[in-house]
């Protein structure tokens, strides 16, 4: 069973950089057809699509967040990673790692990042 | 029309039968997929493609689509229903994926 497991700092500071991990197991990263996302969820509100990155390598990012946002894969250690720079307490949020083949199927459980000084 | 939209709330009682919408581009609405979300959870599939459903989802769930809306039927109502539900599509115009703003479905 395909699994995903977000890491990375739960607390950062105004101005500086986010950065998460996701971690997939059960799975190759690498297999052909699937898209590796980002997706973040401020505290009581909806969920808001942040990237991704495709099987192949070519990257999409949500036009909102283009130029503080990166995203990028290891496939040798089958994980891939989101930096979000340049951050402010509008970007509090769980954020959460997908897959995604035509709709997002599987999830990982989501780590709540908190911006504050 | 920018985005996807959803009604905030819907109320239905036990066994009864929930339609819950979502309007968007005919065109981004087409490919919507639907989400349920319980409270401190992560988002799960319910229905893609409009309406095919990932394994272990039950038949009581069933989306279709007319023009620009999409919408998520769910019959016989039970209290583990009482969620939060999610619609999104790729919309090509933005290279981007939209979600839908949530409904919160009560089950009275």
């Amino acid at each position: 069973q395909l699994q995903l497991q977000e890491s990375g700092s739960g607390l950062v500071k105004p101005s500086q950089t986010l950065s998460l991990t996701c971690t997939v197991s059960g799975g190759s990263i690498s297999s052909g057809g699937y898209s590796w996302h980002w997706i973040r969820q401020p505290p009581g509100k909806g969920l808001e699509w942040i990237g991704y990155i495709y099987h192949s390598g070519r990257i999409y990012y949500n036009p909102s967040l283009k130029g503080r946002v990166t995203i990028s894969v290891d496939r040798s250690k089958n994980q891939f990673s989101l930096k979000l720079n340049s951050v402010t307490a509008a970007d509090t949020a769980v954020y959460y790692c997908a897959r995604e083949q035509d709709a997002f199927d599987f999830w990982g459980q989501g780590t709540m990042v908190t911006v504050s000084s | 029309q920018a985005g996807l939209t959803q009604p905030p709330s819907v109320s239905k009682g036990l066994r009864q039968t929930a339609t819950l919408t979502c309007t968007g581009n005919s065109n981004i609405v087409d490919g919507a997929c639907w989400l349920q979300q319980h409270q401190g959870h992560p988002p799960k599939l319910l229905s893609y493609r409009n309406n095919d459903r990932p394994s272990g989802i039950s038949e009581r769930f069933s989306a279709s689509r007319s023009g620009n809306t999409a919408s998520l039927t769910i019959t016989g109502l039970q209290p583990e229903d009482a969620a939060d539900y999610y619609c999104s599509a790729w919309d090509n115009s933005l290279s981007a994926w939209v979600f839908g703003g949530g409904t919160k479905l009560t089950v009275l």
